[in-house]
């Protein structure tokens, strides 16, 4: 079967860095994106992994081992405006991608 | 501008009054998706198309039909929408393969009494 865990809920202060870990388990696996949602917004894309490691665009920074089936997204130096929610989405085999509950960022000030 | 579009952005109607959602994309891409959000589910997918007039079932694909004559159009349909589909609807594209980009259109607030 499928199934995706990430917390649901993490808050953290202005300036401060948070990490926001994904563990999944699909049928085949060709990578892990990340998407934010702003409420009342549609999901945007962030960032996609396909091999293990770091990948970083600016302040965020995705991570992925697929031996593991984990990965996480970094946010540093965050801001008022990062507060949203947070999807990790693993790309099953047939180009699916999956997407759970979310992640809800608070960030305080 | 790129964009997925979709109407009408907010709906309220009746039990068992069909409905069509419209959503279209600019981007040329193949493949289009639809779905679902509510409270505590997250995202779950009705319907994808890989190509125009090749379309599939998601995860909760029941009391939904679509169809992709063309390939910018992708419109959801509710032959006899029922209160459980009262829910924020998403229609996405991109380039098929991994790791590209799903724009997602604004989103579609649907309420059935």
């Amino acid at each position: 079967g499928q199934s995706l865990e990430q917390p649901s809920e993490v808050t953290a202060v202005e300036g401060a860095i948070v990490q926001i870990n994904c563990t999944y388990q699909t049928s085949g696996f060709y990578g892990l994106s990340w998407y934010q949602q702003h409420d009342g917004g549609a999901p945007t894309f962030l960032s996609y992994n396909a091999l293990d490691g770091l990948e970083e665009t600016g302040r965020f920074s995705s991570f992925l081992s697929r031996s593991d089936s984990y990965g996480y997204l970094l946010l540093q130096e965050l801001q008022m405006k990062d507060s949203a929610s947070y999807f990790c989405a693993p790309m099953d085999s047939s180009y699916k991608l999956i997407f759970g509950s979310g992640t809800r960022l608070l960030v305080r000030p | 501008e790129a964009q997925v579009t979709q109407n009408p952005r907010y709906l309220i109607t009746v039990t068992g009054k069909k409905l069509t959602v419209t959503c279209s994309q600019n981007m040329n891409h193949e493949y289009m998706s639809w779905y679902r959000q509510d409270p505590g589910l997250g995202l779950r997918q009705i319907y994808y198309s890989m190509n125009v007039e090749v379309t599939d079932k998601g995860d909760v694909p029941e009391g939904y039909k679509v169809s992709r004559k063309e390939k910018r159009n992708f419109p959801l349909i509710l032959e006899s929408p029922s209160p459980n589909q009262t829910s924020l609807y998403f229609c996405a594209s991109s380039r098929p393969g991994t790791g590209n980009e799903q724009f997602f259109g604004p989103g579609t607030r649907l309420t059935v009494l």
